[in-house]
């Protein structure tokens, strides 16, 4: 039971455009998401987080938008630069630090 | 400030073979965790660690994997015997405890990347 569901695995996006990756999430007692970014033979790190008490969250090119009703969360990059090439996982957790991830979307920014 | 250290950073073993990995989280992170992650999946949960209890095990097949934290500080996770199934990268992370905020920022060593042939 995939319980944080990124449906598109792949996304290209021309430098200097919007990246908007989506995630959708199942379990009602989630209570704080987030995203992780991950570069080839490296461990993931920590983007960008939101609370469900709220329902965006910005950080410099990186906004997250929390939509709790339909339980969809989206990053916004803006503007997309070659750099920000690399798997993203959305994530989520009801509490005790345990979190569930997505399958990842990996996004290509291109020339 | 160092990261999160782990090695080796790959291993190729025999089926049936026994494999460890080690794990050194950055200094003064009580949590420890363990996460296995499957191509093409995301990291899925092993074990947690609040100092050197295992608090979460639920998703450890504990037929064959183990793990030990036996100071608080570092830890060992062990298959034995290995499956061709349980080629994947093995993640730890470590983080500072919880205490009174609903999340605290896990940090990602750079796996293990195990090929059981």
């Amino acid at each position: 039971d995939q319980q944080v569901k990124q449906n598109s695995p792949s996304l290209s996006v021309q430098e200097g455009r919007i990246s908007i990756l989506n995630c959708d999430y199942t379990n009602s007692m989630f209570d704080y998401f987030l995203w992780y970014k991950k570069y080839p033979a490296e461990g993931p790190t920590f983007l960008i987080s939101i609370s469900s008490i709220k329902d965006k969250n910005e950080d410099g090119r990186f906004t997250v938008f929390l939509n709790k009703s339909a339980k969809h969360l989206s990053l916004h990059i803006v503007p997309s630069q070659p750099g920000d090439s690399a798997v993203y996982f959305c994530a989520a957790t009801g509490g005790g630090n345990k979190l569930t991830f997505g399958t990842g979307t990996q996004l290509k920014v291109e020339l | 400030e160092a990261g999160v250290v782990q090695s080796p950073r790959y291993k190729i073993i025999e089926k049936k073979q026994p494999v460890a990995f080690w794990c050194n989280p950055i200094s003064g992170h009580n949590t420890l965790y363990w996460y296995l992650q499957n191509l093409g999946q995301g990291p899925e949960l092993l074990i947690r660690y609040e100092n050197e209890e295992a608090v979460d095990d639920s998703q450890l097949p504990k037929d064959r994997f183990s793990a030990e934290r036996l100071k608080g500080v570092d830890s060992t996770l062990k298959i034995q015997p290995a499956e061709l199934g349980d080629s994947a990268v093995y993640l730890c992370a470590s983080s500072p405890s919880l205490g009174y905020i609903p999340y605290n920022e896990q940090f990602f060593g750079p796996g293990t990347r195990l090929t059981v042939l």
